[in-house]
């Protein structure tokens, strides 16, 4: 069974810092990829950025990069320079690249706030 | 080009009846997915339809739950005799891609069910 585990309920980072999201998840699958996800109080969910498993280098979308450290089983988002806007709910994700559609296991989420 | 719809945005219901909730994936995607989310809560995986595979059902919470989906096209997910810890938003999603690489997932809107 996959799981994935986000230990920061919330978080608050000034405009225009960096933040990082935890993320930390398990599985004996040798093949599987991590998502995360955006919610914004409106509710959709907005796919940010995507790790395989056997990427050999950590994925940068824009201002998120994720710090893939597969030993550790950890995928930590990272946000640079924040906006007022990425105030929101953000989810990680993990889903097993099994050669068939894959669903998905998420965390529990961390509320990120930002503020002035 | 139109995104993940689902309908109705809202339903309210009394306990013990049945419902329906209605989602439309975007064109050509062979995946679709249902997933719940408690208020607060991260999303829980319910289903998903693969092409002409058998569906994995294996996220349903009880017999009370189904689903169907018309080849590559519509899905509906019935609850029925609805319970009130089945007040949830039920997300769907719908990917192109399968198994190995991204499979990015893409959200509609949901349906925020609301049993009294």
């Amino acid at each position: 069974a996959q799981k994935i585990t986000q230990t920061q309920p919330g978080m608050f980072v000034q405009e225009k810092e960096a933040v990082t999201l935890d993320c930390t998840y398990d599985t004996s699958d040798p093949s599987y990829g991590l998502f995360w996800y955006k919610q914004p109080s409106s509710g959709e969910m907005i796919f940010l950025i995507y790790q395989g498993s056997y990427d050999q280098q950590n994925a940068t979308e824009g201002r998120y990069s994720l710090n893939f450290q597969k030993a550790r089983k950890s995928a930590n988002l990272v946000i640079s320079a924040s906006q007022l806007g990425d105030s929101a709910m953000y989810f990680c994700a993990m889903g097993l690249n099994t050669g068939t559609a894959s669903k998905l296991t998420f965390g529990t989420g961390t509320r990120l706030q930002v503020t002035l | 080009g139109a995104g993940v719809s689902q309908s109705p945005s809202n339903k309210v219901t009394e306990k013990g009846k049945d419902v329906e909730l209605r989602c439309d994936p975007i064109s050509g995607h062979t995946a679709l997915y249902w997933y719940r989310q408690r208020l607060g809560q991260g999303l829980e995986f319910l289903i998903y339809f693969q092409g002409n595979s058998a569906p994995d059902k294996s996220g349903l919470p009880s017999d009370r739950f189904s689903a169907e989906r018309t080849g590559e096209s519509v899905s509906t997910l019935t609850i029925q005799r609805t319970q009130q810890e089945d007040s949830a938003v039920y997300l769907c999603a719908s990917s192109t891609r399968q198994g190995y690489g991204s499979n990015e997932q893409f959200f509609g809107p949901g349906t925020r069910l609301t049993v009294l």
